[in-house]
């Protein structure tokens, strides 16, 4: 099955500055790579997410890019602020209605 | 914006009593999951419905865990008996299949004891 990896588990910035968040994952039928934020306490919450039939998307500070032949693909966030502290998980599933395989998370911190 | 509903969102429980969540998807979204997420971690498929069956639980512990969706609309978790390491947020979430992202609701956060 479908496994996936995330670096780093941990991550502090500046605020301003920007934080990547990378994932790897194990099966290349994998197709849809989304992005869940979750605060603490609260529920994990869709940010963005990819599809296998483009390399990079884009929204606002966030953009996630994807490169198929290495697996892997990444998040950034540019221009960073103190709310976009949280845990952050990558996640991927293949075609059909299989469930998303999750990241172990990374918590950000964004130091004012 | 359309919501996943559980509840309790909290339950404190001692070990061997048995525990139930409960999970009331977005309506029109057929496919159901739970996750559990430990602590620190990500979360972990434990079962997937699409309308009122089972898809994959390959994950749920089967010996204490159980699932169902009668109605293919709300769906009941039970653990029975309860373990001090079942200690974790129980996610539900739901979509409409297809491929695209879930609807997580809350979460239920268990604490055995």
């Amino acid at each position: 099955g479908e496994n996936v990896e995330q670096h780093p588990s941990t991550l502090s910035v500046q605020e301003g500055d920007s934080a990547v968040i990378k994932c790897t994952y194990s099966d290349s039928a994998s197709n849809y790579f989304p992005w869940y934020k979750q605060e603490l306490g609260k529920r994990p919450q869709l940010i963005i997410d990819i599809r296998s039939n483009v390399g990079e998307k884009k929204d606002q500070r966030i953009a996630v890019t994807l490169n198929k032949t290495a697996k892997h693909f990444s998040l950034h966030i540019t221009e960073t602020q103190p709310e976009d502290s949280a845990v952050y998980f990558c996640a991927a599933r293949n075609s059909g209605n299989t469930p998303l395989v999750f990241g172990k998370g990374t918590r950000l911190s964004v130091i004012a | 914006e359309a919501e996943v509903a559980q509840s309790p969102r909290y339950k404190i429980t001692e070990k061997s009593q048995a525990v139930a969540f409960w999970c009331d998807p977005i309506s029109g979204h057929a496919t159901l999951y739970w996750y559990r997420q430990i602590l620190g971690q990500g979360p972990e498929l434990l079962v997937q419905f699409q309308d009122e069956s089972v898809v994959d639980d390959s994950q749920l512990p089967k010996d204490r865990f159980s699932a169902e969706r009668l109605k293919g609309v709300d769906s009941t978790l039970k653990i029975q008996p309860a373990e001090l390491g079942d200690s974790a947020m129980y996610l539900c979430a739901s979509s409409l299949g297809g491929g695209d992202g879930y609807t997580f609701g809350s979460g239920t956060r268990l604490t055995v004891v």
